[in-house]
């Protein structure tokens, strides 16, 4: 079955500190993973996935497919950072292309 | 970002009631979802289109229907509310054809309370 788990609810890291946010899937096929961010008061939006290898505000995930894991990963957390951090799976087989979503992981950075 | 709209944005409501979350796209996708947020649970799919034609059954469709009026319209219907179904309800687009790949864009949600 068809699985994302993010063992975290709750990171809390000072300002300054590097933050990782864990990601573990399932999936038998070749998945395609993103990250989605949810700041305060604003809409669920992309913050990267796998297939564009690229770094954005900092963030950097890489697919693990041996540990089937896409961790998030940032060495030196900010403020702004704080906010509500999911992991999706799609797989490149199934053409209905459904995102599977982890129950998500509140980024907390204190100053 | 307008791109993705949902109304209304708060609602409360009365167990028995039937309600309609409305969705609207002006980003000429042809994919179009709805969603479910409960805390600890993350995101889980009710229904989903992909075109006008085209309506499918998501993870927790029981208790809700949808209408895909046009491409640009996608509403969510509950039949007949239930407090269990007190969630922030979140609709998104995709475009797999635009080479945006995988990439949803949602809306801000609507918050539903149902007593």
């Amino acid at each position: 079955a068809q699985r994302v788990t993010q063992p975290e609810k709750l990171l809390s890291v000072f300002k300054g500190a590097p933050v990782e946010l864990k990601c573990n899937y399932s999936y038998s096929g070749s998945p395609e993973l993103f990250w989605y961010v949810q700041y305060s008061r604003q809409r669920l939006q992309l913050l990267l996935r796998h297939i564009s290898r690229e770094s954005i505000k900092g963030f950097t995930a890489d697919l693990n497919k041996g540990e089937t894991s896409f961790h998030l990963k940032k060495p030196f957390a900010q403020e702004e950072d704080s906010a509500m951090y999911y992991c999706a799976l799609s797989g490149l087989e199934d053409s209905n292309y459904q995102l599977i979503w982890g129950a998500g992981t509140k980024l907390i950075i204190k100053p | 970002d307008a791109d993705v709209t949902q109304t209304p944005r708060n609602r409360i409501t009365k167990t028995g009631k039937r309600i309609m979350l409305e969705c609207s796209q002006t980003k000429g996708h042809d994919r179009m979802y709805w969603y479910r947020q409960d805390p600890g649970l993350g995101l889980r799919l009710i229904y989903y289109s992909f075109d006008v034609k085209d309506i499918n059954k998501g993870e927790i469709s029981d208790g809700y229907s949808v209408s895909r009026q046009a491409q640009a319209k996608f509403s969510l219907s509950l039949e007949s509310a239930i407090p269990n179904q007190t969630a922030l309800y979140f609709c998104a687009t995709s475009d797999l054809a635009a080479g945006e790949g995988n990439e949803q864009f949602f809306g801000p949600g609507t918050r539903l309370t149902v007593l």
